[in-house]
């Protein structure tokens, strides 16, 4: 069974912490993906990767960094978290390809920055 | 500039009535249309998908969509909603070209509650 893990559920933090979300994939998927879900935004792409020690930008990079060591593990870095930091933070993965291939989803992480 | 629009935050519907979830995206390039169900305290499941050929999409559940590229929208619809349908559904497109890696935009959500 495809399976995407997530370190923990929920976690809180304080102000200027460095926080590390961590993800794993059983699917041996190239590409895998950081999402950050708010309320009435949806879901917004954070960073991505396709590659071991391969990594992109994706549309809401900023105060965020990322780590892929090994193809099953990509990490989401808060080098130093802040109050508006405070979100639902899923990630995906998917094969790599020229053609779309299903991304699926971690349970999610709920953090709250205090 | 490409974008994905789901026109209803919120959809309350009583069991066993149809329902549609409407979703409009913005492009001059080719797309992927994609729907996404998340249950609660789930991540999300992919629902449907369009990728070519018949614009009638059937997915899981009992839901289907269609894609109608002129007034670009993807509208998703079940014909009879269950109390287990309640859940939030998001729209997703790929946009074709470049080099995106499979990068999905996603609408905003909209969150369907089934009364009984």
């Amino acid at each position: 069974d495809v399976k995407v893990t997530q370190s923990s559920r929920y976690l809180v933090k304080r102000t200027g912490e460095k926080v590390f979300l961590e993800c794993v994939q059983d699917m041996d998927h190239e590409n895998m993906f950081w999402y950050r879900q708010d309320p009435g935004l949806g879901l917004r792409l954070i960073y991505f990767s396709y590659d071991v020690k391969m990594k992109e930008k994706g549309d809401i990079p900023e105060g965020y960094s990322v780590s892929r060591e090994k193809k099953e593990r990509f990490s989401l870095i808060l080098e130093s978290a802040s109050t508006n930091q405070t979100s639902m933070y899923l990630c995906a993965s998917s094969f790599g390809g020229p053609t779309f291939n299903e991304q699926f989803f971690g349970p999610g992480t709920r953090l709250t920055v205090l | 500039a490409q974008s994905v629009t789901q026109l209803d935050s919120q959809v309350p519907v009583f069991e066993e009535a149809p329902v549609e979830l409407r979703c409009n995206y913005s492009s001059s390039v080719s797309v992927y249309l994609f729907w996404y169900v998340q249950y609660p305290n789930q991540g999300l499941q992919l629902l449907l998908k369009y990728l070519s050929g018949s614009t009638l999409v059937k997915g899981i559940n009992g839901f289907e969509a269609e894609f109608n590229k002129s007034q670009t929208s993807f509208h998703l619809r079940k014909p009879s909603v269950h109390i287990s349908d309640t859940a939030e559904y998001f729209c997703a497109v790929r946009f074709a070209g470049g080099t995106s890696y499979g990068k999905l935009t996603f609408g905003q959500g909209t969150i369907l509650t089934v009364h009984p």
